[in-house]
């Protein structure tokens, strides 16, 4: 079992749709979770943190975690086509000081 | 703020050369930076945690002797691709955290090095 999973898509949305990603992860000791986005040949850029379990909304995104689930998923308003890209999810667990990402999921928008 | 620069961002050299790449944190100091490699359509993979003043710790499977990581300062920290072949072409980012912030802080990214070796 992979330690954080994420479906690859590509997930297609049309544009001002909600595009809903989502991610699980193996080690019940996570303590941090972070979604970056990662254009095609570019370094990923943070979007989202969220530490607690429940909703943390800054702007159009919205991430949402459930630790007892294993959960972590990242909620997209209005989708827009510059929000096509890959999205990852990392899990850092306190003790080892290091992130884990997934695969990422690639998003496409369509206008 | 939070910005980590890399340099260079893109390496093209003959198989057998030896490839040194920087990355700064320009407007914060970081006790930790991360280097990770990236393969075409799969994830980033963490090399190597480096430590300022001192060694740095790698991931199972790094060769060590392979990707040389010298952390001297506070804002930089810098990998050497020792003799690379066509298979260490990839794309390297590195990342850096805060100094003393705890391990939940974002890590932040430079702006990664294509390298490809002929």
């Amino acid at each position: 079992q992979k330690e954080v999973e994420q479906n690859s898509g590509p997930l297609s949305v049309p544009e001002g749709a909600i595009a809903s990603l989502n991610c699980t992860y193996s080690d019940r000791g996570s303590q941090s979770f972070f979604w970056y986005r990662q254009y095609s040949g570019k370094s990923p850029e943070l979007i989202m943190s969220i530490y607690s379990n429940g909703d943390k909304e800054d702007g159009r995104f919205t991430a949402q975690l459930n630790k007892a689930s294993q959960y972590v998923s990242l909620l997209i308003r209005d989708s827009q086509p510059s929000d096509s890209a890959t999205y990852l999810c990392a899990v850092a667990n306190t003790g080892f000081q290091k992130l884990v990402f997934g695969t990422g999921t690639r998003l496409l928008v369509s206008p | 703020g939070a910005v980590v620069s890399q340099h260079p961002s893109r390496v093209i050299c003959k198989s057998g050369t030896s490839v040194k790449i920087e990355c700064r944190s320009l407007d914060f100091q970081a006790t930790t930076m991360f280097w990770y490699r990236q393969f075409p359509k799969q994830s980033l993979m963490l090399m190597a945690t480096s430590n300022e003043g001192s060694k740095a710790t790698y991931e199972q499977g790094v060769e060590k002797d392979k990707f040389l990581i010298n952390h001297a300062s506070l804002t930089l920290s810098t990998l050497t691709v020792t003799s690379a072949h066509p298979e260490d072409s990839s794309f390297y980012i590195c990342s850096a955290r805060v100094a003393g912030s705890v391990s939940n802080q974002p890590q932040h990214f430079g702006d990664g090095t294509r390298l490809s070796i002929l």
